[in-house]
């Protein structure tokens, strides 16, 4: 069974510290995403990577990191959490659109909660 | 601006009943997908159903459909004969490629659909 998974499904924090999300992918998908997901304002995306040691902002990159030194690894890092950093996450994997047919589809993990204090 | 649009925050429908989610999209690319994913209360994101730009019939996937209007830009997705299994949260999302030619989604806020008896 091909499988998205994240290491915490909670944590509580405090303010001001570092914080890490870590998610493994077994699919060996080139492309994987940090999506950060609030009431009322749907999935936005933090980051992603469509290789190894590359990544790229996506719609709110502001006072998150991320970290991609092996291909089924993508580490989401908040160096110094803040209140406003309170929501849910979401890490998605995808292959490259046309490959074998492929549509792009996003594979997600579970999610990680995570409060800051 | 937005690129995902979806009006209704919640729908109600009965047991039984079909139930239409809009979903309207902004693109200047004449290739792209559009998705519906399913979020029930335990938090997983479950894919649904694709269509994709240049597909000519709607897409169906059991009691989903997508219909798809291109000159409207709208994709909404039907749900016939709801279960009470259906009350969830539902996600429409558009692929689209960035400048650095990796294809990322882009999601709307949701529709919180509830199945009563």
């Amino acid at each position: 069974d091909v499988k998205v998974t994240q290491s915490s499904r909670y944590l509580v924090k405090r303010t001001g510290e570092k914080v890490f999300l870590e998610c493994v992918q077994d699919m060996d998908h080139e492309n994987m995403f940090w999506y950060r997901q609030d009431p009322g304002l749907g999935l936005r995306l933090i980051y992603f990577s469509y290789d190894v040691k590359m990544k790229e902002k996506g719609d709110i990159p502001e006072g998150y990191s991320v970290s991609r030194e092996k291909k089924e690894r993508f580490s989401l890092i908040l160096e110094s959490a803040s209140t406003n950093q309170t929501s849910m996450y979401l890490c998605a994997s995808s292959t490259w659109f046309g490959d074998t047919g492929d549509t792009g589809e996003l594979f997600f993990g579970e999610g990680s909660r995570l409060t800051v204090l | 601006a937005q690129k995902i649009t979806q009006t209704q925050p919640g729908m109600f429908v009965q047991e039984k009943e079909a139930v239409t989610l809009d979903c309207t999209y902004d693109t200047s690319d004449q290739s792209y997908g559009l998705f519906w994913y399913k979020q029930p209360s335990s938090g997983e994101m479950i894919f649904l159903i694709y269509q994709g730009s240049y597909d000519e019939q709607n897409a169906t996937e059991g009691r989903y459909s997508l219909n798809f209007q291109k000159a409207r830009k709208s994709a909404n997705l039907v749900i016939s004969a709801s279960q009470l299994g259906d009350s969830a949260m539902y996600f429409c999302a558009m692929r689209e490629r960035d400048g650095y030619n990796t294809d990322k989604l882009i999601f709307g806020t949701g529709t919180r659909l509830q199945v009563f008896p």
